[in-house]
């Protein structure tokens, strides 16, 4: 299946600074990417859908100016924490469809990033 | 709004027998799409299976298979010859057919196997 890879894995931050993880599509092009916030115990939430050359769509209750997304191309979407606070200490996991053919139908996952703030 | 609902929280199952994992969703979407995902300790999410609604006929992926009733919005996934392998939280998830959505993802059953 396609790759879609996600760095950093883990990352400990200290409060007040700013974090950027990077979601990649290895070997498919994908015009839409999804950021997800993981609890521990918890489901996936939906935060923002990343669109290539477009500004992001936020799901309700998600702060615009906390969570940066840029999808500067068809194979990267960065998303960045402004401002850390140890409360956004979470795992985020993005995913992707490739845009075309068969793959279209289904959802592949980077490996997730472990935020912690300190 | 469409939801997925996974009404239990764990379930345990011993080597070699047959578990059955329960979802229900609701939609009144008629194009869509059903998933079940598999999230071991390493948290890495795995599909396990796809079923699109259009088809009648369960899908199988050798020892996983799903139970779906589409009348009802059950999407049930069984898990036959258990394996140690298979212990991790399952999600399933729901998809609307058409256009660049997200996945809707249930609470998830965590599943333990017993040697």
């Amino acid at each position: 299946g396609a790759v879609v890879s996600q760095h950093p894995s883990r990352v400990i931050c200290k409060s007040g600074t700013s974090v950027k993880i990077e979601c990649r599509s290895l070997d498919f092009q994908a015009t839409t990417m999804f950021w997800y916030r993981q609890f521990p115990k918890q489901s996936l939430m939906l935060m923002a859908t990343s669109n290539e050359g477009s500004k992001a769509t936020y799901e309700q209750g998600v702060e615009k100016d906390k969570f940066l997304i840029n999808h500067a191309s068809l194979t990267l979407s960065t998303l960045t924490v402004t401002s850390a606070h140890p409360e956004d200490s979470s795992f985020y996991i993005c995913s992707a469809r490739d845009r075309v053919g068969v793959m279209n139908t289904e959802a592949f996952f980077g490996q997730g990033t472990r935020l912690t703030v300190v | 709004a469409q939801t997925v609902t996974q009404s239990q929280p764990e379930m345990s199952v011993q080597e070699a027998e047959t578990v059955t994992l329960s979802c229900t969703y609701d939609t009144s979407e008629s194009d869509y799409y059903l998933f079940w995902y598999k999230q071991p300790p390493s948290r890495q999410m795995i599909l396990v299976i796809r079923q699109e609604a259009y088809k009648q006929q369960n899908a199988t992926e050798n020892r996983f298979s799903v139970n779906f009733q589409k009348a009802a919005k059950s999407f049930s996934l069984k898990i036959s010859d258990s394996q140690l392998g298979d212990a991790a939280m399952y999600f399933c998830a729901y998809r609307k057919g058409s256009g660049n959505t997200p996945l809707v993802f249930g609470k998830g059953t965590r599943l333990s196997v017993i040697a």
